[in-house]
């Protein structure tokens, strides 16, 4: 079945450091793909999406690329603030169907001042 | 402002005592789920709603069930909880039909814990 993979962290980083989060997804057809954040005691926060190939998500700073040949939508981020500490979870989109979200088991990122 | 409401935010039952969570959403969608999310997992999808139609996970445990009495209400309830039932429950709400309009939105969940 349809599945994600992605880094599960912890991870720690200072203000201002470059930021990458790996995922990897397994699925038949062409699922749309989506990066949510949880921020502690909340519920989920849609933060980029991509629809197609090669289509780019961004938000807030963000960017995830969708790579049909290497089944890929890492997340970036440039300079991480304080505020980015939080949960992040990948997840695709189901085709056929019932349309369904299946997320990878999340990673949590702390940025220290 | 709110969209998809979660009550309570917190929620203390006892072991095998019946125990209903609600969520509503002002946003209209035709679509509903309940997750359940334990601590430091992903999201589980329990089951969902399109409308009026019930749609259960394979997975889903019979002692989880749902209700939905309009577009804007879906109760989950959990007919005799036991200690691994303790958990972050999560509703969203999703426009469905298509993929453009499948964007889950999230209300801030109920932990429940089980004594």
């Amino acid at each position: 079945g349809d599945s994600v993979t992605q880094m599960e962290g912890p991870v720690t980083l200072s203000e201002e450091a470059f930021l990458t989060i790996n995922c990897t997804y397994t699925a038949t057809g062409y699922p749309s793909l989506f990066w949510y954040v949880q921020y502690p005691g909340e519920g989920l926060q849609l933060l980029l999406k991509a629809t197609k190939a090669d289509d780019k998500g961004s938000n807030k700073g963000f960017e995830a690329t969708y790579r049909k040949e290497t089944t890929s939508f890492h997340l970036e981020k440039g300079s991480v603030q304080v505020s980015d500490s939080a949960v992040y979870f990948c997840a695709l989109l189901t085709q056929g169907g019932s349309e369904k979200l299946v997320f990878g088991k999340g990673m949590k990122l702390t940025v220290n001042p | 402002d709110a969209m998809v409401i979660q009550n309570p935010r917190y929620q203390v039952t006892q072991f095998g005592k019946p125990v209903t969570l609600s969520c509503s959403q002002t946003l209209n969608h035709n679509v509903m789920y309940w997750y359940q999310q334990k601590s430091s997992q992903a999201p589980k999808l329990l089951f969902h709603y399109y409308d009026k139609d019930f749609n259960n996970e394979a997975d889903t445990p019979d002692n989880f069930q749902s209700r939905r009495p309009n577009t804007s209400f879906c109760f989950l309830d959990i007919r005799s909880p036991g200690l691994g039932d303790a958990a972050m429950y999560l509703c969203a709400t999703s426009r469905g039909g298509g993929i453009a309009k499948n964007i889950q939105y999230f209300g801030a969940g109920t932990r429940l814990s089980v004594l």
